[in-house]
């Protein structure tokens, strides 16, 4: 079955380091989607893409990057690791055809930044 | 810039009852798609319940059901029969003609015994 995969699912680092979360799916989707979530603001869009090579900010793209080599995965990387960023990050993927778009979601990564 | 209110950040029903999950949404496009999503404490995002703007008719999936009022923007949930499996942050998300989501805040569903 296809599936949208993320690891870790679990990471504790420090201030000032990189880290970077992995997102893979195997639906075959062109659309990939990156979400922070926070107590009081549910999902926030942070990065998109819409296919190989295209890459787009959300509206919390400060401090965060992606890049998209290929159709199956979209790593986001944290350049300098912030106290802030703690959160909890989704990656979803939906197919670049019309109607409903469903997005599929991954199970999360608990990031915390010490 | 579109945006998705949800007011109410905590609701509680007994088994067996029916709640409603408000949800308003601001927007000046006339074609756009509207979701509800259940976050269990698995944190799993799942799909409840999908309506596209231009059918009048209401969406209504088993026990889910929403009430669509276009010209209120206003996009609720309601859910009948309410089961203890139902407890869950519940999120309202708008789409337009683009791919990307915008979620609301969620509200919080207990389901007391």
């Amino acid at each position: 079955d296809a599936e949208i995969t993320q690891s870790p699912r679990h990471k504790i680092t420090e201030t000032g380091r990189q880290v970077t979360l992995a997102c893979h799916q195997t639906w075959n989707h062109n659309n990939m989607f990156w979400y922070r979530q926070d107590l009081g603001h549910g999902l926030r869009l942070i990065h998109y893409s819409y296919g190989v090579q295209d890459t787009n900010k959300g509206e919390v793209s400060d401090g965060y990057s992606v890049s998209r080599s290929n159709t199956e995965d979209l790593p986001l990387t944290l350049e300098s690791a912030a106290s802030s960023q703690t959160s909890v990050y989704f990656c979803a993927s939906s197919a670049a055809a019309g109607g409903y778009n469903e997005q599929f979601f991954g199970p999360g990564t608990r990031l915390t930044v010490l | 810039a579109q945006t998705v209110t949800q007011s109410q950040p905590e609701m509680s029903v007994q088994e067996a009852e029916t709640v409603t999950l408000s949800c308003t949404y601001d927007t000046s496009e006339s074609d756009y798609y509207l979701f509800w999503y259940k976050q269990p404490p698995s944190r799993q995002m799942i799909l409840v319940i999908r309506q596209e703007a231009y059918k009048q008719q209401n969406a209504t999936e088993n026990r889910f059901s929403v009430n669509f009022q276009k010209a209120a923007k206003s996009f609720s949930l309601k859910i009948s029969d309410s089961q203890l499996g139902d407890a869950a942050m519940y999120f309202c998300a708008y789409r337009s003609s683009g791919s990307r989501l915008t979620f609301g805040e969620g509200t919080q569903l207990t389901v007391n015994p």
